[in-house]
């Protein structure tokens, strides 16, 4: 299943930066959008999500932005701390799909001291 | 701050044999789900439950693969004759009905191993 999809495995920042998590999505039918973050031993714990109908959506440190003509979306963390150390999960969902969240596969990021 | 809970944190069973994973939703949530992660691989659907009955399952979510709403606090997923393939992160989550967009809380898992 690759309608989701996190290129980057891992990245690594310096504490202060900003992180830029990045995702790609396949299926145009797609219209609700949510990142996960998950700490080793625990399960996702929401973050943030965005509606096809917004470009962008802030929480704090935390914004996304949706590019619906390019299937993309990215989480801005800024600035990181080293307790944003975890993985981050991108989530999209299609109300005609009901109410089934397809995952990509994880980004691993690193914040350093 | 309410939290979805799943018990037991590790399970290890015998292939053939069966198991029931535990999860108790947050309370006043409506919409139960099932999730797995097998090791290195994406977080996947399994299944949805809704007014005590499934709404909707994936391809995975097959005959060997139950689950039940027992009492008005746990939700339960039962795998009849585990394999080996099988073993994975099991994840339960909760959302409230009232939007299409509320977003899934999750459990810290349950980690089955079938051997």
């Amino acid at each position: 299943d690759q309608q989701v999809k996190q290129n980057s495995p891992s990245l690594s920042v310096q504490e202060g930066r900003i992180s830029i998590l990045n995702c790609d999505y396949t299926n145009s039918m797609f219209d609700y959008f949510l990142w996960y973050k998950k700490y080793p031993a625990e399960g996702p714990t929401f973050l943030i999500s965005i509606s096809s109908i917004k470009d962008k959506n802030e929480d704090g440190r935390f914004t996304v932005f949706l590019n619906k003509s390019a299937k993309h979306l990215s989480l801005h963390i800024v600035p990181s701390q080293p307790g944003d150390s975890a993985v981050y999960f991108c989530a999209a969902r299609a109300e005609s799909s009901g109410s089934r969240l397809t995952f990509g596969e994880g980004t691993q990021l690193t914040v350093n001291p | 701050e309410p939290e979805v809970t799943q018990t037991p944190s590790h399970q290890v069973t015998q292939m053939g044999q069966e198991v029931i994973l535990r999860c108790v939703p947050i309370s006043n949530h409506l919409y139960f789900y099932w999730y797995r992660q097998i090791l290195g691989q994406k977080v996947e659907f399994l299944v949805s439950f809704y007014n005590n009955e499934i709404s909707e399952k994936s391809e995975i979510f097959d005959d060997q693969f139950s689950v039940e709403r027992p009492d008005g606090s746990n939700f339960t997923l039962k795998i009849r004759s585990t394999k080996l393939e099988d073993s994975a992160m099991y994840f339960c989550a909760s959302s409230e009905q009232s939007s299409y967009n509320s977003p899934l809380h999750f459990g810290n898992g349950t980690r089955l191993t079938v051997t």
